[in-house]
């Protein structure tokens, strides 16, 4: 059975405080791997896919890599409006849906 | 470009009534849509994939017959959710598939509250 656990549940960071967070998949065949950021009441919003180990991605202060087991979304110097709910999903070669992980909420505090 | 709407954002209805959910791809022409549950502080939960001009597939567990999705376009899946009980309030939201894409893109999603 496909599977994505993320880590942590929650993390607290300061202003500038760069960290990481996890994502880890079993799938019978990966297909993609997709980051969302998801506000509180709202749809989540897609900021990256990746499909093959060893590849990254960036966009302004987030930075994604993915191994064969795991994916990373590096957050650099973050500021308050990167609080958010951070997902990752993975979809499994030979279907269509998506099994999403339950998530890691992130503040940054001023 | 890729931005899906739905339509109402927030809905009140009273037990026993059936409410309409819309979702659309506005720059887009979608092959697939998705419909999403979500529960407080937790992930999404995939209710079922629509194909335009094809019967939903749902997912284990969820009723068809409550839960009835119609793709009639390329552009336009509905939700309705039938005799509504207080323990259907929830979150709903709807994704689509762009092409022949993987990427899911959202709607802002609907609060249903069932009194």
């Amino acid at each position: 059975e496909d599977q994505v656990t993320q880590s942590p549940e929650a993390l607290r960071l300061q202003e500038g405080e760069s960290s990481s967070l996890n994502c880890s998949y079993t799938v019978s065949g990966l297909r993609g791997l997709f980051w969302y950021r998801q506000d509180p009441g709202k749809g989540p919003e897609f900021l990256f896919t990746l499909y093959s180990a060893g590849e990254e991605k960036e966009k302004e202060r987030l930075k994604a890599t993915l191994t064969k087991k795991e994916s990373f979304l590096h957050i650099t110097a973050p500021k308050p409006e990167d609080s958010a709910t951070y997902l990752c999903a993975v979809q499994a070669s030979g279907g269509q849906n998506f099994v999403f992980g339950p998530g890691t909420r992130l503040s940054v505090l001023p | 470009g890729a931005v899906v709407s739905q339509h109402p954002s927030w809905v009140i209805c009273k037990s026993g009534t059936s409410v309409k959910i819309e979702c659309r791809s506005l720059d887009f022409q979608a092959t697939t849509m998705f419909w999403y549950r979500q529960f407080p502080k937790q992930s999404l939960m995939l209710m079922a994939t629509s194909n335009e001009g094809s019967k939903a597939t749902y997912e284990q567990g969820v009723e068809k017959d409550k839960f009835l999705i119609n793709h009639a376009s390329l552009t336009l899946s509905t939700l309705t959710v039938t005799s509504a009980h207080p323990e259907d309030s929830s979150f709903y939201i709807c994704s689509a598939r762009r092409g022949q894409s993987y990427e899911q893109y959202f709607g802002p999603g609907t609060r249903l509250t069932v009194t």
